[in-house]
């Protein structure tokens, strides 16, 4: 099946700071969404992008699927934005979502 | 919009006994979908819905478990005898056209 491989695995910045989260996948993908999980649990669905550039306020992501990559920033970090981001993909419009380990971000203030 | 939601949000039982997990999507969305969350594992896909018509179950761990979506408000899932392997946290999540919204998950733990 196809592979995910989220970098880095940790991350730790200070209050302001801006950061790049990669997710690499092995195959073509129909679909690419990324995730937030806060440390309470809940998932958020932040963006779905098979490709190309979305943004939503201080965070962007950019698919390049023919290079088989997908790129979460986030500028002017806040603690709030501490948790594990993931990336999960699916292939062949199964609607089966395949998830990344996560990037566990810690913003420190 | 309540959002998908999911009860109880905490469980806690003994080896052997019959556990229920019980999900409702978010009105409209026409797929449903159980996911397990370890910390060895990470995020797995057990079974998912379209139309209240289990779709692919290949992520089921065995026999033990079992899902149904009588209706397209309500979803369960079975675990028949549990095992302390089951523990882990179990999220539902529903979708209309490919955004998959998430529960707070059930956090189980079988004893």
């Amino acid at each position: 099946g196809i592979q995910v491989e989220q970098s880095p695995p940790d991350l730790i910045l200070q209050e302001g700071a801006n950061s790049t989260l990669r997710c690499n996948f092995s195959d073509s993908v129909n679909n690419l969404q990324w995730f937030h999980q806060n440390p309470w649990g809940q998932l958020i669905n932040l963006f779905y992008i098979p490709s190309g550039t979305k943004q939503n306020g201080r965070l962007s992501a950019t698919t390049v699927a023919t290079e088989r990559y997908s790129l979460l920033y986030i500028s002017s970090s806040q603690t709030t934005d501490s948790g594990v981001y993931f990336c999960a993909v699916e292939q062949g419009g199964s609607e089966k979502l395949v998830f990344g380990k996560g990037t566990k971000l810690t913003v420190n203030p | 919009d309540a959002g998908v939601i999911q009860s109880p949000r905490h469980e806690v039982t003994e080896m052997g006994q019959e556990v229920t997990l019980r999900c409702k999507p978010i009105s409209g969305h026409n797929s449903l979908f159980w996911y397990r969350q370890t910390m060895m594992r990470g995020l797995e896909l057990l079974i998912y819905f379209n139309n209240n018509v289990p779709i692919d179950d290949s992520g089921m761990p065995e026999d033990r478990f079992s899902a149904k979506m009588p209706n397209a408000s309500f979803s369960t899932l079975k675990i028949q005898p549990s095992e302390p392997r089951d523990s882990a946290v179990y999220f539902c999540a529903s979708s209309s056209l490919v955004t998959q919204y998430f529960g707070p998950g059930t956090r189980l733990t079988v004893l």
